[in-house]
């Protein structure tokens, strides 16, 4: 079954405890990109890669990192959280680059205190 | 940076009535457009694409979409609201001048009414 995997689903943290949440896909996707949702404001792009070792910064990409040293494996690292990153965040895949998003997780929901 | 606007944040209709959902985009260079659905607890699902081929985009569920570059919208309709349709819809949006990069509506909520 084609899937994107997000762990964990649910965190709560403290403020500056770095974080990291992993995201898996099992399509051989060449593209993924990362979503922070907020209420009202819709999804909005952090970063995306086109490949092994290529990434890119999206719309809203200030207090986060990302690496793809694996095809299959795009993680995002918080290297010191804030509460203004609390929120709802998407892992998302496609076959190629240029592509929309194809398949998304379901989801790592993100409380900073 | 593109722009997407949805407008409606809620939308109610009754179950077999006409689902209209508008979404309009601000750029001057057709951009490929693009209606995702999120049920509860779920990543997005595509419904349709528009990438300049018809104006006239069937999808999945029995949604459609029409691009309308004069107007710069692509609404998304379905003609009879099944109580299965209700959900969250984004409308969204690639960066004509880079692909990679796609930018999403505030998003619309789906009531059906029975």
């Amino acid at each position: 079954e084609a899937q994107v995997t997000q762990n964990p689903r649910y965190l709560i943290t403290v403020t500056g405890k770095k974080l990291t949440v992993t995201c898996s896909q099992n399509m051989n996707h060449e593209y993924m990109s990362w979503y922070r949702q907020d209420p009202g404001l819709g999804l909005r792009q952090i970063y995306y890669s086109m490949n092994v070792e290529v990434t890119d910064k999206g719309d809203v990409p200030e207090g986060y990192k990302v690496s793809r040293k694996e095809k299959r494996n795009f993680p995002l690292i918080l290297e010191s959280p804030s509460p203004n990153q609390t929120s709802l965040y998407f892992c998302a895949s496609s076959l190629e680059s240029g592509n929309q998003p194809q398949h998304f997780g379901d989801g790592t929901r993100l409380s900073i205190l | 940076a593109q722009s997407v606007t949805q407008l409606g944040s809620h939308v109610s209709v009754s179950e077999g009535a006409l689902v209209l959902l508008r979404c309009n985009y601000s750029s001057s260079v057709p951009p490929y457009l693009f209606w995702y659905v999120q049920y509860p607890n779920q990543g997005l699902q595509l419904l349709l694409k528009y990438t300049s081929a018809a104006t006239l985009v069937k999808g999945i569920n029995g949604f459609e979409a029409e691009f309308k570059k004069s107007e710069t919208s692509f609404h998304l309709t379905k003609p009879s609201a099944h109580m299965s349709d209700a959900a969250e819809y984004f409308c969204a949006v690639s960066d004509p001048g880079n692909f990679n990069k796609f930018y999403f509506g505030s998003g619309t909520k789906l009531n059906v009414k029975p």
